[in-house]
This record gives structure tokens, C-alpha cells and sequence, in this order.
């Protein structure tokens, strides 16, 4: 079975350019997470949906940042426009989500998408 | 503001050695602590999800122990071989979905 998939899986744009990344996650897994590891620290959540709904967007820089899970499937993660701040790993992450509430579910990640803004 | 700390930063230990790495995360609110192995330029692979004080878990030459009480998880790694090399991540969850990482260890065994 096919884990999460990332892409880009590497990406270096200029200040102030769009970038968009983009997560299929393993097939059957209802929660989606998008987590932002900078250099030297743990990854942080983004956001969560369940199915295509964000449950959770409280980390979201909403400024700059956007996301979508339309069909409730792959999602994609867009930043407009991108800072040198910005520059660190994206990574996504899925779950079956089957429990309808908090759960020691398995958290599977993607390889993450390592940006380099300039 | 959660904190979970990871120490020690890193580690560099030789073939066969054993060795052993520390999570200390907040003793209230506890729901589970996960541990996850995250190799350069692959996905952080889970190795083990942690829900009860005293739980001990073990796969392979890799085991982990918990203590809710006093709110730490100890990761041991037996006969460490240089595949082994990677970001040792532990994250703590508390009552939701979310995951609060700590920062890492990251060990190097060396041939």
C-alpha cells in the first residue's frame, strides 16, 4: 500500500512568489494534517480536516497561508506571498480517522516538501 | 504553552553500543505519547504509540518505557547499528488529536 505522497519534494522560490505544495494521503484515512518543521525544532500543526472540513486551523498563519481538501481526499497547502521565514519543511500527514473523536490513531507522514525561499 | 523537551540535542555512539534517550512532556492532561523515527530525506516512520503509566513496548532491538506520574518516556535502542542514524521525534498528546513534538535527538552511529 502506498504511504503519503508529497510534492514537490523540493522547491526554492524568491521572496514574495507564490508556491503551492500539494498531499495525497494513504487511501482511506478521513484526517489530514499539515505540519511545519523548522530547522532544529519539532514539527508544528498547520491545520486538520476531517474529511474535506478544517477542524482545526488555530495555527494557521491565515495572513499568507491557504489550504483545501475539496473532495475530502489529497489537499494542497499554498503560501502568497512567501517570506524568507517561510523557508523550512512541510510535511503532510494522514490517519484513519475512524474513532469520530480523539484517538491514539497512527499518524502517518509524507516525505515533506523542503522549501527554500531566497 | 505545552513544552516538550527531548535530550540529549544529539548523540554519537559506535556500533554495538546501547544507548538511551530522554522525552519529558507535562504529567496532567495525558492522553498518549508517540515516538517516531525520522531518517535524512525520508518520512518520520512511527515506532510506537504509549498510553498507559508503566507501559513498556519494545520492536525489534528499540524499546520504550513511560511514566505518566512524573511525566517522562525513556526510548532504548540495544546494539545500536549505523542504520539506526536518524531524529528520534516524541510527541505528546493531550486530550485531542493534536501532537505536540519535542525538538529531536538525533543520533549517529558510527562503523
Amino acid at each position: 500500500e502506498a504511504g503519503v505522497v508529497q510534492s514537490p519534494r523540493y522547491k526554492i522560490i524568491e521572496k514574495k512568489q507564490p508556491v503551492a505544495f500539494w498531499c495525497n494521503p494513504i487511501s482511506g484515512h478521513n484526517t489530514l494534517y499539515w505540519y511545519l518543521q523548522n530547522l532544529g525544532q519539532g514539527p508544528e500543526l498547520l491545520i486538520r480536516y476531517e474529511n474535506e472540513e478544517a477542524v482545526d486551523d488555530s495555527q494557521l498563519p491565515k495572513d499568507r497561508f491557504s489550504a483545501e481538501r475539496l473532495k475530502g481526499v489529497d489537499s494542497t497547502l499554498k503560501i502568497q506571498p512567501a517570506e524568507l521565514g517561510d523557508s523550512a519543511v512541510y510535511l503532510c500527514a494522514s490517519s484513519s480517522g475512524l474513532a469520530g473523536g480523539p484517538s491514539t490513531d497512527t499518524q502517518y507522514f509524507g516525505p515533506g516538501t523542503r522549501l527554500t525561499v531566497l | 504553552i505545552l513544552n516538550v523537551e527531548q535530550s540529549p540535542q544529539s548523540l554519537h555512539v559506535q556500533e554495538g553500543d546501547s544507548t538511551n534517550f530522554t522525552c519529558s512532556f507535562p504529567s496532567s492532561n495525558f492522553y498518549a505519547l508517540h515516538w517516531y523515527r525520522w531518517e535524512t530525506a525520508k518520512s518520520p516512520e512511527a515506532l510506537f504509540v504509549m498510553t498507559l503509566n508503566g507501559d513498556e513496548k519494545k520492536k525489534g532491538r528499540i524499546s520504550a518505557t513511560l511514566n505518566t506520574k512524573e511525566g517522562y518516556s525513556y526510548l532504548y535502542i540495544k546494539g545500536s547499528q549505523p542504520e539506526d542514524s536518524a531524529t528520534y521525534l516524541c510527541a505528546f498528546q493531550g486530550g485531542s488529536e493534536k501532537l505536540v513534538f519535542g525538538k529531536g535527538t538525533k543520533l549517529t552511529v558510527n562503523p
